[in-house]
């Protein structure tokens, strides 16, 4: 299985609602990331995972509040999002860190409205 | 930091024609990768270059890193149809810890 699974693909939510956006793989893989990309624009990396601690967090607003329940999942919460939030967000996961091929999910399209 | 360009934007080719996108860094980087991502979808690995001068083949594909690991390209000979998407080159710095991703390269191709 060389996938990686996103939950929900695509996702409208209020300025005021709490929203969680889920990643799974079974892979192996021990970093695990997210990226935002809007259009035509490169994905711009979030945060990192590596052997589920937090590494990196690419100073994002903490209205963005990651969490990585074991090594297989990892969640994105959303709550008091701002329109402009509106975007694709991918996660991804890879062996180790960086150094080997990233396998990104389809990703959720988020809108914020 | 580190910063990665990527050139051209855009590229219209008549399909059967070639293309070359280019990737540049503001540093050295330990590796690099590239991805292609389709219309509506999501990165999808290609290759990962490590070696100073490396090239490397992948059927109409051929990728390029630089001698002094601080550029990159991506030569695609014969273009199809199912070329189209973006191309993007990310860097992998020394200190291992992130990707950057270029700009990205969109192409199309007529038919």
């Amino acid at each position: 299985d060389t996938e990686v699974t996103q939950t929900p693909k695509h996702l409208v939510m209020g300025m005021t609602n709490k929203k969680s956006l889920k990643c799974e793989q079974h892979m192996g893989h021990r970093a695990m990331y997210w990226y935002k990309q809007k259009a035509k624009k490169p994905p711009e990396l979030m945060f990192v995972y590596s052997y589920e601690k937090l590494s990196i967090n690419e100073s994002v607003p903490s209205r963005f509040s990651p969490e990585c329940p074991n090594s297989s999942l990892l969640n994105l919460h959303l709550h008091a999002l701002q329109p402009e939030d509106s975007a694709l967000y991918l996660c991804a996961s890879s062996q180790f860190r960086t150094n080997t091929e990233a396998f990104f999910g389809q990703g959720t399209r988020l809108t914020v409205v | 930091g580190q910063q990665v360009m990527q050139i051209p934007q855009y590229q219209h080719v008549q399909e059967g024609e070639d293309f070359t996108t280019y990737c540049n860094s503001s540093t050295t980087l330990s590796n690099i990768q590239w991805y292609k991502q389709r219309p509506g979808g999501h990165p999808v690995f290609l290759i990962q270059l490590v070696k100073s001068g490396e090239v490397k083949k992948q059927k109409r594909l051929t990728f390029q890193f630089g001698e002094a690991k601080k550029n990159s390209s991506l030569h695609i000979t014969a273009t199809q149809t199912t070329d189209v998407g973006t191309y993007f080159c990310a860097g992998i710095s020394w200190a291992g810890n992130m990707l950057t991703f270029g700009g990205g390269t969109r192409l199309m191709v007529k038919p």
